[in-house]
């Protein structure tokens, strides 16, 4: 089945110690979202990619980094991070970049700050 | 003005009731139109496509109005496995084509 895959499902690391998020998917789509979900929060977009052409929201901290080295695969890299950065997050696709079609999320990765 | 208002709730109904969500969107050049449905620590799922002419999937009604910039999600017969957050989604809302995500609305169906 065609679908949108995160590693590592559940990942802890220590405060400032950098972490990479992992993002495939077998969609071939042209988009491919980052977001970041605290409890009871909608998800909050933080970078996301039309081909390789990558957008940075306005208000994603620069802690936050993201690499797509090709249609099928993203990363997102935190390079130090902190308690306040403990949230789950999640990758999407959609199938282009004019907004009419709906997303796919992973399963999504919670990360947890020590 | 948020782009997109929904109320969080939550809804509290009893099973076999009638519920009905709204979602207000402020551009009114938004393109397109989703309600996605995330259950408790997981993913958002997609539920239904909302077209202006309004669709119907089972229990499920979804509609647009544009002129009053909002969209609804009717849930007839509400079932225990209904309970849920529902996320509407606007494409278009803040002037680009990004998604963007109301905060939710949160039902409980009990017994």
């Amino acid at each position: 089945d065609a679908m949108v895959i995160q590693n590592p499902r559940y990942q802890v690391t220590q405060f400032g110690k950098p972490v990479t998020l992992s993002c495939s998917q077998t969609l071939n789509h042209n988009v491919m979202y980052w977001y970041q979900q605290k409890s009871s929060q909608a998800p909050k977009l933080l970078f996301h990619y039309y081909d390789k052409d990558f957008n940075n929201e306005a208000d994603t901290p620069d802690n936050f980094q993201s690499r797509r080295p090709n249609t099928s695969f993203c990363f997102l890299d935190i390079r130090s991070p902190g308690l306040g950065d403990a949230a789950m997050y999640l990758c999407a696709t959609s199938r282009d970049g004019q907004g009419f079609y709906e997303q796919y999320f992973g399963p999504g990765t919670r990360l947890t700050v020590t | 003005r948020k782009e997109v208002e929904q109320d969080p709730g939550p809804f509290n109904v009893p099973e076999g009731a009638t519920v009905a969500f709204n979602c207000t969107y402020s551009n009114s050049a938004s393109q397109s139109f989703f309600w996605y449905r995330q259950d408790c620590r997981k993913e958002p799922k997609l539920l239904m496509s909302v077209y202006s002419s309004g669709n119907e999937d089972g229990r499920f009604t979804a509609q647009l109005n544009r002129a009053s910039q909002y969209i609804s999600l009717l849930i007839r017969d509400s079932k225990l496995s209904d309970s849920a957050t529902y996320l509407c989604v606007v494409n278009g809302a803040g002037g680009s084509y990004i998604p963007t995500f109301g905060r939710g609305t949160s039902l409980i169906v009990h017994p």
